[in-house]
C-alpha cells in the first residue's frame, strides 16, 4: 500500500460536462501520474507530474488537464467530458523520488460519460 | 518507440499446476525496467515482479519468476503452485532507464488468467 487514494471512486457524468478527479497521497513522492485503462490498450499515459507546479503531457493527453498545487495531491479535469473519455482512470505514484523507480497505483476511478 | 505484446489474451490452468504468461517487446533502448502487474477483479493494479535489463540473473518473488531473455527481447511470467487467488488479469510492462522524469510505463494488452479448482 502506497498510501494512495483517488475520488471519486465511480462517477456518472453527461457529456459536455466538466469533471475533476482527485488523487491524493500520503507519503511525500515527487512523481506522480495518470493513467486511463480501455479494453484492448492496457494503461495508458494521460499526464504526469515531477513537482509541485511541474507537469507534462503523456500519449493520450488530448482533452485532458492536470494541476498540483501540492506535493500530495494531483488533479486530472477533462474540461468537457465526451463518451470516450469513458474509461477507468489510475493514478500512480513513483517511489523513491526517482523516476525510473516502481510505480505503485491507486485503487482507480470508473467514469461513465453518457 | 517502445511496444509491448501479450499474444496470450486468455489462459487457464488447474489449481495448484505451473503456468507461463508470455510477454515480447520491442526497444532500441539498452538500459529499461520490465514489470508485471496483477490486476483481480477488484481492478487493484498489483506489482508481482520487476526486472532490471542490466540484471542477468532472473528476478522471483515467491511463487512467480521471470525468464528474461535480453536478446529475444521476451519476459515471460512463471506462478507455479497455482492458487485460485492467482486469477486475475496479468499486465507485463516496459520503462526506460534515463531518469528525465518523463518515464513512463507502457504496458501490453494484457493475459486474463484463470485457476480453476
Amino acid at each position: 500500500d502506497a498510501g494512495i487514494t483517488q475520488s471519486p471512486r465511480h462517477k456518472v457524468t453527461e457529456t459536455g460536462t466538466p469533471v475533476t478527479l482527485r488523487c491524493h497521497q500520503t507519503e511525500n513522492h515527487r512523481y506522480m501520474y495518470w493513467y486511463r485503462q480501455d479494453p484492448g490498450h492496457g494503461l495508458r499515459l494521460i499526464h504526469y507530474s515531477y513537482g509541485v507546479k511541474d507537469t507534462d503531457k503523456g500519449e493520450v493527453s488530448d482533452g485532458y488537464s492536470v494541476s498540483r498545487s501540492k506535493t500530495e495531491d494531483f488533479l486530472l479535469t477533462l474540461e468537457s467530458a465526451t463518451s470516450s473519455q469513458t474509461s477507468v482512470y489510475f493514478c500512480a505514484i513513483s517511489e523513491g523520488g526517482k523516476p525510473q523507480e516502481t510505480q505503485y497505483f491507486g485503487p482507480g476511478t470508473r467514469l461513465l460519460v453518457l | 518507440a517502445q511496444t509491448v505484446t501479450q499474444s496470450q489474451p486468455e489462459m487457464s490452468v488447474q489449481e495448484a499446476e505451473t503456468v507461463t504468461l508470455s510477454c515480447t517487446y520491442d526497444t532500441s533502448e539498452n538500459n529499461y525496467y520490465l514489470f508485471w502487474y496483477k490486476q483481480p477483479p477488484s481492478r487493484q493494479m498489483i506489482l508481482v515482479i520487476r526486472q532490471e535489463a542490466y540484471k542477468q540473473q532472473n528476478a522471483t518473488e515467491n511463487r512467480f519468476s521471470v525468464n528474461f531473455q535480453k536478446a529475444a527481447k521476451s519476459f515471460s511470467l512463471k506462478i507455479s503452485d497455482s492458487q485460485l487467488g492467482d486469477t486475475a488479469m496479468y499486465f507485463c510492462a516496459f520503462m526506460k532507464s534515463r531518469g528525465f522524469g518523463n518515464e513512463k510505463l507502457t504496458f501490453g494488452t494484457g493475459t486474463r488468467l484463470t485457476i480453476i479448482p
